[in-house]
């Protein structure tokens, strides 16, 4: 199984800055995914980043707002540009080592809030 | 109507009680899993089900793909068993989300 690292943990931010949350995985993986889970809710799908080209972002979410970054097989990045309060959630990174396998591995999350 | 209903939305019991979180799903699936997120944030995959019926400790999961309905059981609960229990299912390449059931257990 994929082990997933986050940095940071949680961060609060002032409103109008960026933050760039890092994922890490410890074996190399085909797929990795960021999600938002507002306080509250279930967890959205913000976006599949992908090795080597743009991010396939999911309705209501844009590149300007959420930029993601892929650089190779094991690491990706997600900015939160811009914040506003209702930026506040938790985001989380998750990998599945092949599109076509059913299991899928969880980071330890980053909780974002946006004063 | 969500794609993924998880019941109830909120448990709380004593400890040592049978637990029972039932997740029901509309679409066609590849898998269901079974995940925990506690306070922290963090998520925890239990289970992932195609099929019949997985144990790991005290922990029991359970899916009908006919009626598109699964359970996941805790035997002998314990306070530390108190988290979110998410239920998922593998919709093409996407997982879609349960809304959780919160479970209290008391000591």
């Amino acid at each position: 199984s994929a082990v997933i690292s986050q940095k940071p943990s949680r961060d609060i931010c002032q409103r109008g800055t960026s933050l760039t949350i890092q994922c890490q995985v410890d074996s190399q993986v085909t797929m990795m995914f960021w999600y938002r889970q507002q306080p509250g809710q279930s967890l959205t799908l913000i976006a599949t980043a992908n090795q080597g080209s743009e991010a396939t972002y999911e309705s209501g979410f844009v590149i300007d707002k959420f930029p993601i970054s892929r650089p190779n097989l094991t690491f990706s990045t997600l900015t939160v540009s811009n914040m506003s309060p209702e930026d506040s959630s938790i985001y989380l990174c998750s990998a599945r080592e092949r599109a076509s396998y059913n299991e899928q591995f969880f980071g330890p999350g980053t909780r974002l809030t946006v004063l | 109507k969500n794609e993924v209903e998880q019941s109830p939305q909120n448990l709380t019991a004593q400890e040592g009680e049978f637990i029972t979180i039932n997740c029901s799903y509309s679409v066609g699936i590849s898998a269901l899993h079974w995940l925990q997120q506690h306070p922290g944030g963090g998520i925890v995959s239990l289970f992932m089900l195609s099929s019949g019926k997985k144990k790991h400790g005290r922990l029991i999961a359970t899916i009908n793909i006919q009626e598109k309905h699964s359970s996941l059981h805790i035997t002998a609960s314990h306070p530390r068993d108190s988290a979110v229990y998410i239920c998922a299912v593998k919709k093409a390449q996407k997982l879609v989300f349960g809304q959780g059931t919160r479970l209290t257990i008391n000591p």
